[in-house]
């Protein structure tokens, strides 16, 4: 089983700043990664898939990156709205599998 | 429009059975694979199981494998997810998902989710 480690597990920090999420990988998982948003009590939304491209109506704010082992969501300019858990999921090997999840918080 | 509608849940002592469903409209849900994830209070998102569009290939996750089994009926548009042997860490909110065209396996659509409680 791929394990995905999220990094860090909270981030503090005030709109309009730039937020940097990590995602690594326990084997490589190519470019088959995925990132969703998730609010309370709300199913999750799909972000980035295949590392960098963004999912349809998603702003241009997010944008992933990295291959094989090591990814990252940046948000370039934190809005209001996006204080919210992230998740990163692979879709590389069987069984599918998602990140712990970082919680981005105001700070 | 694409929905994704959950029902079955429910409360249920540790050891018993429940069956979700997973209503299907606005694609073809034939072509398409479907997946269970779930949701644990205060937890992280863990999936659960995947179905082919055939529904000739299934695939489960270690800690569920040997007690649940995914199914699907194209007449009826519908996701099925049955559960034997329940046990308190199956407590969770069950999500039905599905790709939205990004990738197989990318989950672009989710239902609203069903709320599973297994306790005494």
């Amino acid at each position: 089983e791929i394990v995905l480690t999220q990094s860090p597990a909270t981030l503090s920090l005030s709109p309009g700043e730039r937020a940097t999420l990590s995602c690594r990988a326990s084997q490589s998982v190519s470019s088959y990664l995925a990132w969703y948003q998730q609010k309370p009590g709300l199913a999750p939304r799909l972000l980035i898939y295949d590392a960098s491209n963004r999912a349809t109506g998603i702003p241009a704010r997010f944008s992933g990156s990295g291959s094989g082992t090591d990814f990252t969501l940046t948000i370039s300019s934190l809005e209001p709205e996006d204080f919210a858990v992230y998740y990163c999921q692979q879709r590389s090997n069987w069984p599918l599998t998602f990140g712990g999840g970082t919680k981005m918080e105001i700070k | 429009e694409v929905q994704l509608l959950e029902s079955g849940g429910g409360l249920v002592q540790p050891g018993g059975s429940l069956r979700l469903s997973c209503a299907a409209s606005g694609f073809t849900f034939s072509s398409n694979d479907m997946s269970w994830v779930r949701q644990a209070p205060g937890k992280g998102l863990e999936w659960v199981s995947a179905i082919s569009g055939s529904g000739g290939s299934t695939y489960y996750a270690d800690s569920v494998k040997g007690r649940f089994t995914i199914s699907r009926d194209k007449s009826k548009s519908t996701l099925y997810l049955q559960m034997n042997s329940l046990r308190a860490e199956d407590t969770a909110v069950y999500y039905c998902a599905k790709d939205d065209g990004s990738g197989w396996h990318y989950f672009g659509y989710w239902g609203q989710g069903t709320l599973v409680t297994v306790s005494s």
